[in-house]
């Protein structure tokens, strides 16, 4: 079965300095990809997937980006985090079925 | 866009008791997923549904889609303290277009 790696799993980050979380897979290849961020009492929001390397499509218009560098990295990133930027950071990874990794808490102070 | 509703947003129920949770569909849903995340964890998959009238189960969970595929249903039978938590459904977009969107969650809480 999938196994999915994020880090780290817990961030505190400035107003206005970037952003890097990744996330790795084994047990599969190519995969789909998601980043899906989870507000304080809020759903799940997809922000990006991917469905192959180099190939992102981006859900919401915002201050983040995410790449796919290679066939199992993931990596969602910013240039100048904004405080709204703070939340639960999921990747996931799927076919058939839909595993999620551990998560990323991200706080922008 | 398809959008997800799931009902109640919060449940509170005694040890021992059934329950279930809803999940209502604007469009066809082509596959139905169900998760259980724990406060500031990952979402642990539970069961995915693809086919109308589908019904599956594990241990005390049963899910069922409807022959429209429109509507999914969770149900606990006896619940337990350890089925505590927020209660996901999922879905693949409609004309299969890889994205994976969800509801916002019930939030589930048994007492003993």
């Amino acid at each position: 079965s999938q196994t999915i790696h994020q880090w780290p799993a817990t961030l505190v980050q400035p107003v206005g300095s970037p952003l890097s979380l990744e996330c790795t897979v084994e047990g599969t290849s190519n995969p789909n990809l998601y980043w899906y961020r989870q507000a304080a009492g809020r759903g799940l929001q997809l922000l990006f997937y991917s469905v192959g390397i180099g190939q992102i499509s981006s859900e919401v218009p915002q201050n983040l980006s995410a790449s796919r560098p290679q066939d199992r990295q993931f990596i969602l990133s910013s240039k100048k985090l904004l405080l709204s930027d703070s939340g639960f950071y999921l990747c996931a990874c799927g076919g058939n079925t839909i595993y999620f990794g551990e998560g990323s808490w991200l706080t922008v102070v | 866009s398809q959008e997800l509703e799931q009902s109640p947003q919060s449940l509170i129920v005694q040890e021992g008791k059934n329950l279930t949770i809803n999940c209502t569909s604007s469009k066809t849903l082509y596959g139905l997923y169900w998760y259980k995340q724990k406060y500031g964890e990952g979402l642990i998959f539970l069961m995915m549904l693809q086919k109308g009238g589908e019904e599956k189960s594990h241990e005390k969970i049963t899910a069922k889609l409807d022959e429209k595929k429109q509507q999914s249903s969770l149900h606990i039978t006896a619940s337990q303290p350890s089925h505590a938590g927020t209660y996901l459904c999922g879905a693949d977009g409609a004309y299969n277009t890889d994205k994976l969107i969800f509801g916002t969650g019930t939030r589930l809480q048994v007492f003993p």
